[in-house]
């Protein structure tokens, strides 16, 4: 079945830039109908949508974080990833990486696979 | 951006009971609504998508109904390993927005 995890440093100084990876493993990221998400979660409090990566390469990002936002897509290693610039303590949170959904209009739908989460302390 | 509500946001509740939670939008959002279900240290799983479709493999006392602002999640008879927190999410609009959650408890 379809597996999500994601990888990168759980530490990041303030003012440096966050990188974590999400591998996708059991299907091919260029498959159709789907789009590729990252979401995080402050500690014990609620979710918060980052962006998302679409037909190998095209964005949406979340306008909060787009100035220091970066999510890409490596296809030779079934991998897609997020950059995030300037981090402060704010950005100390579980990262998700997500499977979103397209529904046969070709809407995103929602996210029917999560990646375990990769804690990311900015201090 | 579309605020979500929850409420309650937290619920006491016995194994076998018939368990509500309500998700509000700050504007409609039509059905582009979903449940998540989340246990301590873990990842988020999806229980419900358009407002009221059951994924898959996810258990038939589960489900949802509404649409425009105003939604429901009702779990049958809750059972023992449904104590977790839900969260409703909108995807009709950007930035995807997460409602802030409710922790069903013993």
């Amino acid at each position: 079945q379809v597996q999500l995890q994601e990888s990168g440093p759980g530490l990041v100084k303030p003012s440096q830039t966050l990188s974590l990876t999400c591998t996708v493993s059991g299907d091919s990221i260029s498959s159709d109908g789907y789009y590729w998400s990252w979401i995080r979660q402050h500690p014990e409090k609620g979710l918060e949508w980052i962006g998302y990566l679409y037909d190998s390469g095209s964005t949406h990002y979340n306008p909060s974080l787009r100035s220091r936002l970066t999510i890409s897509v490596d296809t030779s290693k079934n991998q897609f990833s997020l950059k995030l610039s300037s981090v402060t303590a704010a950005d100390t949170a579980v990262y998700y990486c997500a499977r979103g959904m397209y529904d046969y209009s070709g809407s995103a739908d929602a996210f029917d696979i999560w990646g375990q989460g990769a804690m990311v302390t900015v201090s | 951006d579309i605020q979500m509500t929850q409420s309650p946001s937290t619920l006491s509740a016995s194994v076998g009971d018939r368990v509500t939670i309500t998700c509000r939008a700050s504007q409609s959002v039509v059905t582009w609504l979903a449940w998540y279900q989340q246990k301590p240290g873990k990842a988020p799983k999806l229980l419900i998508y358009k407002a009221s479709s059951l994924q898959s493999e996810v258990p038939s006392r589960f489900s949802g109904t509404g649409s425009g602002t105003d939604f429901t999640l009702t779990i049958s008879s809750l059972q023992p390993d449904d104590f977790a927190t839900y969260f409703c999410q909108q995807y009709r609009f950007y930035p995807f927005t997460f409602g802030p959650g409710t922790k069903v408890d013993i």
